[in-house]
């Protein structure tokens, strides 16, 4: 069974513009979360779709938003890009999301402000 | 609010020790906890996955234990070798309103293995 696949892996841009990740989960996944990494702030939680609904979203400005498509995939996009945005995001799949649920991890794409 | 805290921040052994790390959280409402492990640059391996209503789980070197009335979890590596260099991050999960869950992160662990 495949893993959670995100595209692209790496990304550089410069401030101001916007950006688009992409998220495959699990075949049979539907629950999709984003996480934002970085050295200072670690591992942040940004928000989380199920059945194409945003369920729950982190203490993120409104720059950053997502969604999720019939087939699971999900896409976040990043606007007005500062340089604070430099990062690693990770995306998560589970079957529905709910309580007893276990997460796994893609291997995220780092993004580069300059 | 949650909080996830790890220590140490760093731990350097020799190969062949057996060691601990330990975690703990704030709040005890919690679904499950999971151990990660992290290398540089990339994404999180699921190591260990321990419900609630368990006490510990074990595979191959690895044993994770939790106190869920105390907020500590720990994470034993038995025999450690050079290849359990990495970044250790223990998570919790955790309710966050309008049937959504959560995992609430640790800082993490860098474990480094001296051969």
């Amino acid at each position: 069974k495949a893993g959670v696949t995100q595209t692209p892996r790496y990304l550089i841009k410069t401030r101001g513009q916007q950006v688009t990740l992409s998220c495959s989960p699990i075949s049979g996944h539907r629950s999709v979360s984003w996480y934002q990494q970085t050295p200072g702030q670690g591992l942040q939680f940004l928000f989380e779709y199920f059945s194409e609904t945003q369920r729950n979203k982190g203490n993120f400005p409104g720059r950053f938003s997502g969604r999720q498509f019939s087939n699971s995939r999900s896409e976040m996009n990043v606007s007005t890009l500062e340089l604070g945005d430099s990062a690693l995001y990770l995306c998560a799949s589970s079957t529905t999301g709910d309580d007893y649920n276990e997460q796994f991890f893609g291997p995220g794409t780092r993004l580069t402000v300059l | 609010k949650q909080e996830v805290t790890q220590i140490p921040a760093a731990l350097s052994v020799p190969e062949g020790e057996n060691l601990v790390l330990n975690c703990s959280f704030t709040d005890s409402a919690i679904y499950n906890l999971q151990w990660f492990r992290q290398d540089p640059g990339k994404g999180l391996t699921s190591l260990l996955l321990i419900q609630s209503s368990q006490r510990e789980q074990t595979s191959g070197r690895l044993n994770a234990s939790l106190d869920k009335s105390s907020g500590r979890s720990t994470l034993y590596i038995a025999a450690s070798q050079p290849g359990d260099s990495a970044t250790y991050l223990c998570a919790v999960r955790v309710y966050s309103g309008a049937g959504s869950y959560q995992l609430t992160f640790g800082k993490g662990t860098k474990l480094s293995v001296i051969p």
